[in-house]
């Protein structure tokens, strides 16, 4: 969707934080900010979901803004096996054009 | 013990054949989806069904006939097939009908057609 946007890639070294913003200023009032990631060679898979409030799991913190126009994805502290492509989706079925996230040792 | 399972995970043809790709998954969900990711990364929604039924026909040509056996299984028959329509298809699966559930996929299916 050409509303959903994200940066093309970003880098991060490991053990550093990584914000992963994701635009989406058409998003309707009731749906959910899902976030995916997908590794090489495999499938999209859940990472962290959220509608106003920030939210927090084992794998990430979701921050969504007042408006709820923009969210940012957090990964605290970057390992290696975070490198992948993540994948805001604001919409119930559309999901944004996707960020490539690289780690570096 | 896979929960979205995608066959073949490799298919290389010929323009103008015909082929299909199959999925189940044994989650117990409602609704399943096909998604086109392409050489971008870009993925987008191709189809929907809820309980065998199509909800979502997202202007995809109709070479493209998706066909729900039961609500386990979602399987994609390309007619005639194009250069374009290389790509990986992902099928997926949630408990609910658009709501806020998660999506589940599968690995993909990777097709070349020559």
């Amino acid at each position: 969707d050409a509303k959903t946007t994200q940066p093309n890639s970003m880098e991060s070294n490991e053990e550093e934080p990584v914000h992963l913003p994701c635009n989406h200023s058409t998003i309707s009032g009731t749906d959910y900010i899902h976030w995916y990631r997908q590794l090489p060679s495999q499938g999209p898979e859940y990472v962290i979901h959220g509608l106003t409030s920030n939210v927090n799991n084992r794998m990430a913190s979701l921050a969504i803004a007042e408006d709820r126009k923009s969210s940012t994805l957090i990964l605290h502290r970057a390992t290696l096996r975070d490198a992948a492509v993540y994948y805001c989706r604001p919409d119930k079925l559309i999901f944004g054009t996707g960020t490539r996230l690289q780690v570096f040792p | 013990d896979t929960a979205v399972s995608q066959t073949p995970k490799y298919l290389v043809t010929q323009m103008g054949n015909d082929k299909s790709i199959k999925c189940e998954q044994n989650l117990g969900h409602d609704t399943m989806y096909w998604y086109k990711q392409d050489s971008k990364k870009f993925l987008k929604i191709m189809f929907s069904y809820n309980n065998k039924e199509l909800i979502i026909n997202e202007t995809v040509p109709n070479r493209f006939s998706p066909k729900s056996p039961d609500k386990a299984h979602l399987n994609l028959h390309i007619n005639s097939l194009e250069l374009g329509d290389s790509a990986v298809y992902f099928c997926a699966s949630s408990p609910r009908r658009q709501q806020a559930g998660e999506l589940f996929f599968g690995e993909g299916s990777r097709l070349t057609v020559l």
